[in-house]
């Protein structure tokens, strides 16, 4: 049984560019949520996906949108890349509206913003 | 105030020893308490999940739910070196039976020195 797979694993990018990070979630998981982990931090809520739609979203601007497919996949695209944009990368899936709906992490999309 | 507090450490234990992680929240919403293990570099993988207070016991993991001091904790027995990693308390509120983000401690990094 697959678990949640990234990305790449690695990615540099310089200031101002764009990025796109991919993530394919558990077999029988249905929706997906996009984590940053900044060094030393625990992992901050971007938002998450469900039936194609963004259901919920944390503090993060507008730079940072993504996309589900119709395979329950999804995309996180952050545009005008700053510094602080450096971190761990992570995807969650997980089945809504099941008895336990815990979120299941990918290994992660490591940025580096130069 | 941050929603979830929890001690960074480093804490540093010899092989077999007990371990008490712990965390303190604020938001009186949360229902679904989660303990996740994050070795370097990698993902978070989930390790317990409760619901509202009381205790919970699987193998050498306990973990403890105080909802009316808002305090959570886990307890590793008989700790071993493979234990050495960070451990994320994280929380979320329900709506309708789902969960929707999760919100987490900073992690405290836990060596178990043989």
């Amino acid at each position: 049984d697959a678990g949640v797979t990234q990305s790449p694993t690695h990615l540099i990018k310089t200031r101002g560019q764009q990025v796109t990070l991919r993530c394919s979630p558990k077999s029988g998981h249905d929706t997906v949520s996009w984590y940053q982990q900044a060094l030393g931090q625990g992992p901050q809520f971007i938002f998450q996906y469900y039936e194609e739609e963004e259901r919920q979203r944390g503090n993060f601007p507008d730079r940072f949108s993504g996309h589900q497919f119709p395979n329950y996949s999804s995309e996180l695209n952050v545009n005008a890349l700053l510094l602080g944009d450096s971190a761990l990368y992570l995807c969650a899936s997980s089945l809504l509206g099941s008895s336990t709906d815990t979120q299941y992490f990918g290994p992660g999309t490591r940025l580096t913003v130069l | 105030q941050k929603e979830v507090e929890q001690d960074p450490g480093p804490l540093s234990v010899p092989e077999g020893a007990i371990v008490s992680l712990n965390c303190t929240y604020s938001n009186s919403a949360f229902q679904y308490f989660m303990w996740y293990r994050q070795y370097s570099r990698k993902g978070p993988e989930l390790l317990m999940y409760t619901y509202s207070s009381g205790n919970k016991e699987d193998g050498r993991f306990t973990a403890q739910v105080d909802k009316s001091s808002k305090y959570i904790s886990l307890f590793i027995r008989d700790s071993q070196p493979s234990d050495s990693a960070t451990y994320l308390c994280a929380m979320s509120a329900t709506s309708g039976g789902s969960n929707y983000k999760l919100t987490f401690g900073k992690g405290t990094l836990l060596t178990v020195n043989p």
